[in-house]
């Protein structure tokens, strides 16, 4: 256990449907990371939070897709009118001023 | 292109045996090179971090060298346990402002059998 928790652990959801993911990263790392990850491949990028300024999104993140950070400590990906090829492991990691970053334990999003 | 590829895609052993997992990268400028163990269904763990200047850094069974000059790298496992069957993610911390942008690999799949 890393300390970064996400919730839910797993998600199925028909094809059309909003969902939302929440991370809770450890509590004094100022950055928080957002990846994605298909089967057989590594995590790609999607966005980051430098506190509760999102610094820098991924071309994958489609109009679609939206992440928040309010408060500077959890935070939410959306994803609208999911499609089946949203479907992914969602992956989070913060991080203190850049240095190491710690994985969440992921969301595994099944989009029938 | 900032890529990292990693061979082989898959692998198994028996346990008790050693193997050796390969990347290179082509990450430009470089930062770190880092391995993560990622077992089935869960987020990758860190297991060793090496810059620039480091040619091996061992973690316990897990022993990572690092040749900067021909953008290389391994990660050894010695005396294979159950355990280790997880995927190892190769990962390079390109350098940039605001603290840089993880390059992942696509993983080696290691399969340790009884």
């Amino acid at each position: 256990d890393t300390g970064v928790s996400q919730d839910p652990r797993h998600k199925i959801t028909k094809r059309g449907q909003n969902v939302t993911f929440r991370c809770d990263p450890i509590s004094e790392h100022n950055r928080l990371y957002w990846y994605r990850q298909t089967l057989g491949q590594g995590p790609e990028f999607l966005t980051y939070f430098q506190n509760e300024a999102q610094l820098e999104k991924s071309r994958l993140l489609s109009d679609r897709f939206s992440a928040e950070r309010p408060k500077g400590s959890f935070s939410t990906l959306e994803i609208q009118r999911t499609e089946q090829g949203d479907s992914a492991m969602y992956l989070c990691a913060s991080s203190l001023r850049g240095n190491e970053q710690y994985f969440g334990p992921g969301t595994r999003l099944t989009v029938t | 292109k900032n890529q990292v590829e990693q061979s082989p895609q898959s692998l198994i052993i028996l346990e008790g045996k050693n193997c050796t997992l390969q990347c290179n990268y082509t990450v430009s400028p470089f930062s770190n090179l880092r391995w993560y163990k990622q077992d089935t269904g869960r987020g990758p763990v860190s297991l060793t971090i090496m810059t620039f200047s480091e040619n091996t850094k061992s973690n316990g069974r897990y022993t990572a060298t690092l040749d900067a000059d021909t953008k290389q790298s391994s990660l050894h496992i010695t005396a294979s346990q159950l355990s280790d069957s997880a995927s190892y993610i190769c990962v390079v911390l390109r350098e940039g402002r605001q603290g840089g942008k993880l390059i992942f690999g696509q993983g080696t799949e290691l399969s340790v059998k009884p």
